[in-house]
């Protein structure tokens, strides 16, 4: 079956900028978490949509959020772009059961100029 | 924050040889997943361990669990060099089902 599927792998942006991402979760997955990467950081959470209901929210500014439509597809946008905001932006899926791993996707890799 | 730190930060070995990394955690825990990244891509899960479960072994891994020390391993045996990646260890913890919190990695170079 397909994987998990985060468009688009590479973006820069300016600062004052927004910026959205996408991501498909595995088929029957009702389950989309992000996380952020960063060499500082390391792999932090954002948050996390289930059947289109926010679930989960890590402790990020409000100019990140996300949704996820009927189709489970989620997008999380980040508006006012700030140079700290470059980083490797990951996308998860599972079925929703926290006894089951997550599946990740490959990435998309913000650069803010 | 991070919950955890993971042991050692690198690690290189050579082709054949066992790796083990440690990983400790701060809260109780419903699981305890490890995951590999290869160069910036995606994580990939390799085991989850419950927190009633106390080992793990799946292929060439094996995973354990000491939730009195808040503590697990992961053991690679006969290490590849397909094996070199970075390996982090991610707890659900209770209360937070849906949450992961990843420790701070452990970067393994296997060599010819």
């Amino acid at each position: 079956k397909a994987g998990v599927t985060q468009t688009p792998r590479y973006l820069i942006k300016t600062r004052g900028q927004q910026v959205t991402l996408s991501c498909s979760p595995i088929s029957g997955h009702r389950s989309v978490s992000w996380y952020q990467q960063t060499p500082g950081q390391g792999l932090q959470f954002l948050f996390e949509y289930f059947s289109e209901t926010q679930r989960n929210k890590g402790n990020f500014p409000g100019r990140f959020s996300g949704r996820q439509f009927s189709n489970s597809r989620s997008e999380m946008n980040v508006s006012t772009l700030e140079l700290g905001d470059s980083a490797l932006y990951l996308c998860a899926s599972s079925p929703g059961d926290s006894n089951y791993g997550y599946t990740f996707g490959s990435g998309t890799r913000l650069t803010v100029v | 924050s991070q919950q955890g730190e993971e042991d050692p930060q690198a690690l290189s070995i050579q082709e054949g040889e066992n790796a083990t990394m440690n990983c400790s955690y701060k809260t109780s825990i419903n699981n305890l997943q490890w995951y590999r990244q290869n160069s910036g891509r995606g994580l990939v899960h390799l085991i989850l361990i419950r927190s009633n479960e106390r080992e793990k072994h799946s292929g060439r891994l094996r995973v354990t669990l000491d939730t009195s020390k808040k503590s697990s391993s992961l053991l690679i045996t006969a290490s590849r060099a397909a094996d070199t990646a970075s390996y982090f260890c991610a707890t659900d913890f209770t209360g937070t089902a849906s949450k992961l919190t990843f420790g701070t990695g452990t970067r393994l170079q296997v060599t010819l």
